[in-house]
């Protein structure tokens, strides 16, 4: 069956040091996004990307970077960990631009 | 500044009973309005979702009913189930990107 994962699951690590979070789809699904959910806040998009080599930036984007290199991957950087990214982060996929998004389990990172 | 805006914040009903979150948006531009459920520990996962020419879609006991005019949604539970206790996300999505509301915790009580 088709699926997303993330990985690692937890991270503990500490101010200053980059940090890189792991997504993968085998949907093959073009469209694949970076969210990060606080106590409050709900949801808030990060990075998001339509397809390989397009990137584009959403509501919460600094301290992050991604890059697309294939159809399946999406991996999320913090160049530069700060303790106001300690959060849980999840990835989703989707195969229409607007439609469905598939999330994955979440990476719970904590910035000491 | 929010454009989803979603109330309650947390609802306590009875097994049984009608379950009902409200959401309200900004953004006219707004084309596709999908509900997700997340159990704790795990990611959000689709539960009904309604497109803006569509006034009301159903789908078992999952109900959103949606005002074009007053820029407001609303998703709701019949015969609400324990099992339905998590918590819920509507969102509002324009060339894929999503504007989530903060959430809402439901318990459903035996």
């Amino acid at each position: 069956d088709a699926e997303i994962t993330q990985s690692p699951r937890h991270k503990i690590t500490e101010t200053g040091r980059q940090v890189t979070l792991a997504c993968h789809q085998t949907w093959n699904h073009n469209n694949m996004f970076w969210y990060r959910q606080d106590l409050g806040h709900g949801l808030r998009l990060i990075h998001y990307s339509y397809g390989v080599h397009d990137t584009n930036k959403g509501e919460v984007s600094d301290g992050y970077s991604v890059s697309r290199s294939n159809t399946e991957d999406l991996p999320l950087t913090l160049e530069s960990a700060a303790s106001s990214q300690t959060s849980v982060y999840f990835c989703a996929s989707s195969e229409l631009i607007s439609g469905e998004q598939y999330f994955g389990p979440g990476t719970r990172l904590t910035v000491t | 500044q929010q454009q989803v805006k979603q109330s309650p914040q947390s609802l306590i009903v009875q097994k049984g009973g009608i379950s009902i979150i409200n959401c309200a948006y900004e953004n006219t531009a707004f084309d596709y309005f999908p509900w997700y459920q997340q159990f704790p520990g795990k990611g959000p996962a689709l539960l009904i979702a309604i497109r803006p020419d569509v006034s009301e879609k159903k789908e078992g006991r999952f109900t959103i009913s949606f005002n074009k005019s007053a820029k407001q949604f609303s998703l709701h539970i019949m015969d609400s189930q324990p099992g339905d206790s998590a918590t819920y996300f509507c969102a509002a999505s324009r060339a894929g990107k999503s504007t989530f509301g903060d959430g809402t915790t439901l318990t459903v009580k035996p």
